[in-house]
């Protein structure tokens, strides 16, 4: 069955510094998301993106995010200077059309020092 | 703004106890309302799908159900595996792709 995969599993960065968190969509999907989920919090959504664009983002998606696609396969979201309320579980999505269900990968657990 | 609300929060059972979990939901229009299973430190896992009113989904012991404001999830006579944190979610019908998750309802079932 086809599914979502996020790399990596873990990340532990120092705050001020960037990371790349990578995902690899399901492989006929159009639409692509990130959310995040702070420890014992609801999941949040960041943004959409679609045909090479994003489509939707929210609140928390500020200046220093930033996603691409950069090739055919992967999907990135970039976190230029992380700081400590960043850390969170950071899930990949992604579904066949904008209104169709979303599959969601394990996710990269974030934590910024 | 789209909002979701699950209770209870934490649900108990014993195991072959059969029980219902409440979502209550406002948005300005329902695109679809999905369930999804959360184990600790994993992804969201994908249930179900509901889109109109009167629906109704069913996958082994679980059975999803919808009203115009509030979605069940029913589970009959759960097992131990089904321990895990039940997420209710909605997506509005105005254009938007975004997905708004409720806090979940953890349930544990005791063998």
């Amino acid at each position: 069955e086809p599914e979502v995969t996020q790399t990596p599993s873990h990340q532990v960065t120092q705050m001020g510094q960037e990371v790349i968190l990578r995902c690899v969509p399901i492989s006929n999907h159009l639409y692509f998301y990130w959310y995040r989920q702070i420890l014992g919090q609801k999941v949040e959504f960041l943004v959409s993106f679609y045909n090479n664009e994003i489509s939707e983002k929210s609140e928390i998606f500020d200046d220093q995010f930033s996603v691409e696609r950069p090739d055919g396969s992967n999907f990135t979201l970039k976190i230029r200077s992380t700081k400590l309320e960043d850390s969170a579980m950071y899930f990949c999505a992604s579904s066949e059309q904008g209104g169709e269900t979303q599959y969601f990968g394990p996710g990269t657990r974030l934590l910024v020092l | 703004e789209d909002q979701v609300t699950q209770s209870p929060e934490a649900l108990r059972l014993q195991e072959g106890e059969s029980s219902s979990l409440n979502c209550s939901y406002t948005v300005s229009g329902l695109r679809g309302l999905f369930w999804y299973r959360q184990d600790p430190g994993k992804g969201p896992e994908f249930l179900f799908t509901l889109y109109s009113a009167g629906e109704e989904k069913e996958k082994e012991r679980l059975k999803a159900t919808l009203t115009k404001k509030e979605s069940f999830l029913h589970i009959t006579a759960p097992k131990p595996e089904d321990s895990a944190t039940y997420l209710c979610a909605v997506q509005d019908s105005g254009g938007y792709q975004k997905v708004t998750f409720g806090t979940g309802t953890k349930l544990q079932v005791i063998p």
